[in-house]
C-alpha cells in the first residue's frame, strides 16, 4: 500500500528565500507524481507533473525532482514571494486506474 | 471557460437529509473522480468512472452513490446524511487512465456541513 509522507506540516520563510519541499513515498512502482498547490478554501491547482521515466520538470520558478530508487521527490522554489503561500501537495498515481494518493500537505507561509 | 466545475460550492443541510453535488467538465477527458478532504485536509479517493464505467470504488458507504450520464458529468447522491460526512468533496478528471502522462484536474470543491 502507497503512503506519502509530507514533512514538515508548516514552513514560514522570509520573502526572498530559495526553499525545498519535500515528499516521501513507500512504493516506488509509480506512474508519475504530481505537486499541486491549495489555496484555503479554493481547489487543487496543478503545478507540475513528473513522469516515472523522467527525472525532473521545471516551470518557471518551480522545479520538481524525482528519485524513485530512494522513494523522494522535492519541489524546489526559487526566490519565494508572499503570493507562493499556500498549502502544497503530492500526490503519486501508481496504478492503471490513475488514482492518486495524497500526503498531507506543507502549509507554506511567506513573509513579506 | 472553467474546466472542471461543481456546484454547489457549499452546502449546509441536516442530518438525515438527500443531497447530491454535480460536476461538470469541458476538457474532453474521459476519466472522472470524487476525492473527499477530510477535517484534517487529507485527501482520499472515493470514485472513478471511466467512460461512464465505475472503475473505482473505494470502501465508502453505501449511502454515497455516484452517477455518470455521460463522460463529461459525474454526479455525487448522498443519502441519510450524517455529521461525519462533513467534508470538502473534489472533483477531478484526466484524459485517459494507465498512461504515465496522465494529469489530473480538480474542480473547486463543495464543501458539505451536515448539522
Amino acid at each position: 500500500k502507497q503512503e506519502v509522507t509530507q514533512i514538515p506540516a508548516a514552513l514560514s520563510v522570509p520573502e526572498g528565500e530559495n526553499l525545498v519541499l519535500n515528499c516521501s513515498f513507500t512504493d516506488s512502482a509509480i506512474y508519475n507524481l504530481q505537486w499541486f498547490r491549495q489555496d484555503p478554501g479554493k481547489g487543487l491547482t496543478s503545478l507540475l507533473l513528473i513522469q516515472s521515466s523522467q527525472r525532473e520538470q521545471t516551470s518557471g520558478r518551480l522545479n520538481a525532482s524525482l528519485d524513485k530508487s530512494s522513494g523522494r521527490s522535492t519541489l524546489y522554489i526559487a526566490a519565494s514571494q508572499p503570493g507562493d503561500s499556500a498549502t502544497y501537495l503530492c500526490a503519486l498515481n501508481t496504478g492503471a486506474n490513475s488514482k492518486l494518493t495524497f500526503g498531507k500537505g506543507i502549509t507554506l507561509s511567506v513573509r513579506p | 471557460d472553467t474546466a472542471v466545475s461543481q456546484t454547489p460550492k457549499y452546502l449546509v443541510t441536516q442530518m438525515g437529509n438527500d443531497k447530491s453535488i454535480k460536476c461538470e467538465q469541458n476538457l474532453g477527458h474521459d476519466t472522472m473522480y470524487w476525492y473527499k478532504q477530510d477535517s484534517k485536509k487529507f485527501l482520499k479517493i472515493m470514485f472513478s468512472y471511466n467512460n461512464k464505467e465505475l472503475i473505482i470504488n473505494e470502501t465508502v458507504p453505501n449511502r454515497f452513490s455516484p452517477k455518470s450520464p455521460d463522460k463529461a458529468h459525474l454526479n455525487l447522491h448522498i443519502n441519510s446524511l450524517e455529521l461525519g460526512d462533513s467534508a470538502v468533496y473534489f472533483c477531478a478528471s484526466s484524459r485517459k487512465t494507465g498512461a504515465l502522462n496522465t494529469e489530473a484536474f480538480f474542480g473547486q470543491g463543495t464543501r458539505l456541513t451536515v448539522v
